[in-house]
């Protein structure tokens, strides 16, 4: 089953608001290999946030992850516009699988 | 530049089959898998297998198992998913994206394809 995250979450401008990921034993408590994903619409999704924390390189430092049990968070600070878009949670689930997360539209006010 | 060029739209009537290409450059491509990643319309992404360049070994989501298949050509860094027997459920877009798990225990996915809309209608 897909990961658990609210529809939508929205904040001001510069505000800093967090998303959920809510999964099981067998995927998010399961491994420390959970990444994010921003989606602007019409475009592919491009990766933020892997291994729960890390960041890729070129990825704002706005961006930060962390993991407790099986929920995965992902923090935006200083929110902008162009933080505007959906954002999916992704999880290693054993044996070469993988679950993304339901999704969460983020506004920014 | 890490570049992954998607095949272009389709448009199948149920009981079809689809054939998606993805032709990837800048990079090695036997160093690096190619994830196939469906997206259905106003829905989150669905993760539908894995294949090692390296090896040839396949991973398949088990919701598609018998009807999908994923292969390589190497000598032209391309990549191909076929998904048979379509429904209306399999309208959505198909992205083919890269991951560094065979070789540098990446799992993520860090470069994509612009996707490939697969329209499944009678």
């Amino acid at each position: 089953s897909a990961l658990t995250q609210a529809v939508s979450e929205s904040g001001s401008p510069g505000q800093s608001i967090t998303i959920s990921c809510t999964g099981t034993s067998s995927d998010v408590g399961g491994y420390n290999l959970v990444s994010w994903y921003q989606q602007h619409p019409g475009k592919a999704p491009k990766v933020i946030i892997y291994d729960v924390t890390k960041r890729p390189s070129g990825v704002s430092n706005r961006f930060s992850g962390s993991k407790s049990g099986n929920t995965a968070s992902l923090t935006i600070s200083g929110l902008q516009a162009e933080d505007e878009a959906d954002y999916y949670c992704c999880a290693f689930a054993g044996s070469g699988t993988y679950v993304f997360g339901t999704g969460t539209k983020v506004t920014v006010l | 530049q890490v570049q992954l060029v998607q095949s272009g739209a389709e448009a199948k009537k149920p009981g079809a089959s689809v054939r998606v290409s993805c032709k990837a450059s800048g990079y090695t491509f036997t160093s690096y898998g190619i994830t196939w990643v469906r997206q259905a319309p106003g829905q989150g992404p669905e993760w539908m297998g894995w294949f090692n360049t390296y090896t040839g070994d396949t991973t398949y989501s088990q919701k598609f198992q018998g009807r999908l298949t994923m292969t390589t050509d190497t000598s032209t860094t391309t990549a191909y998913m076929d998904l048979r027997n379509l429904t209306s459920d399999d309208t959505a877009v198909y992205f083919c994206a890269r991951d560094g798990v065979h070789l540098w225990l990446e799992y993520f996915f860090d470069f994509w394809g612009q996707g490939t809309l697969v329209t499944v209608s009678s």
